[in-house]
């Protein structure tokens, strides 16, 4: 049972360059996420998808892009990486809209010097 | 403005206490609101929807709409209750999903 995975783990960048986290879901959920989570401000949402090629800002979109040309895949871009997006980063997806939980990866630690 | 508001960072409690943990939202609509949690070195994960009207590990959480709180309660902590919990609200017509800062809750012996 895959699931929700996020891939790398763990990445450290130099400020500047493009960094490119990657999720992936095999339950064919519609909605997926992408969150930052920063001690003392929580989760705040960066993008959503409601379908693919349904994209939409959430709270804290700038500097970053994201993708959706298949439903399974919700890249999220860092077009040139700062310091300030050092954070961990979390992807989910859920099956609808309204009350349906949504499940959450394994984070990615990016680290940006 | 969708917002969600959980005024504690952290709420340490011995075992056996009672555990409030707070939850305001602002939306103007029906809103459809959550619990998640985290463990440490665990994702996180749902504990309970206000829809479910269900107790979960003990805990409990009543939408209450006129003061706009979401707030969880359990009577009797445990040790292992100790993680951040997260609530958030979705917004049903645009599907986004928002979390609040979070509460770490530590529960000591």
């Amino acid at each position: 049972d895959a699931g929700i995975t996020q891939s790398p783990r763990y990445k450290i960048t130099e400020t500047g360059r493009q960094v490119t986290l990657m999720c992936h879901q095999t339950w064919s959920h519609s909605y997926m996420f992408w969150y930052r989570q920063d001690l003392g401000h929580g989760l705040r949402l960066i993008y959503y998808s409601a379908a693919a090629d349904i994209t939409d800002k959430g709270e804290v979109p700038d500097g970053y892009v994201v993708s959706r040309s298949k439903t399974e895949n919700f890249p999220l871009t860092l077009e040139s990486a700062t310091r300030s997006q050092t954070s961990v980063y979390f992807c989910a997806s859920s099956r609808q809209s309204g009350s349906t939980e949504a499940f959450f990866g394994q984070g990615t630690r990016l680290t940006v010097v | 403005a969708q917002r969600v508001t959980q005024p504690e960072k952290l709420l340490s409690v011995f075992k056996g206490a009672p555990v409030e943990l707070k939850c305001n939202y602002s939306y103007s609509g029906s809103p459809e609101l959550f619990w998640y949690v985290q463990y440490s070195r665990q994702r996180l994960q749902l504990l309970l929807r206000h829809i479910s009207r269900e107790s979960i590990k003990g805990f409990t959480a009543d939408l209450n709409k006129g003061e706009t709180s979401f707030h969880l309660k359990k009577p009797f902590a445990q040790e292992e209750d100790s993680a951040m919990y997260y609530c958030a609200l979705n917004d049903n017509q645009g599907g986004k999903l928002i979390f609040g800062q979070g509460t770490e809750l530590s529960v000591k012996p």
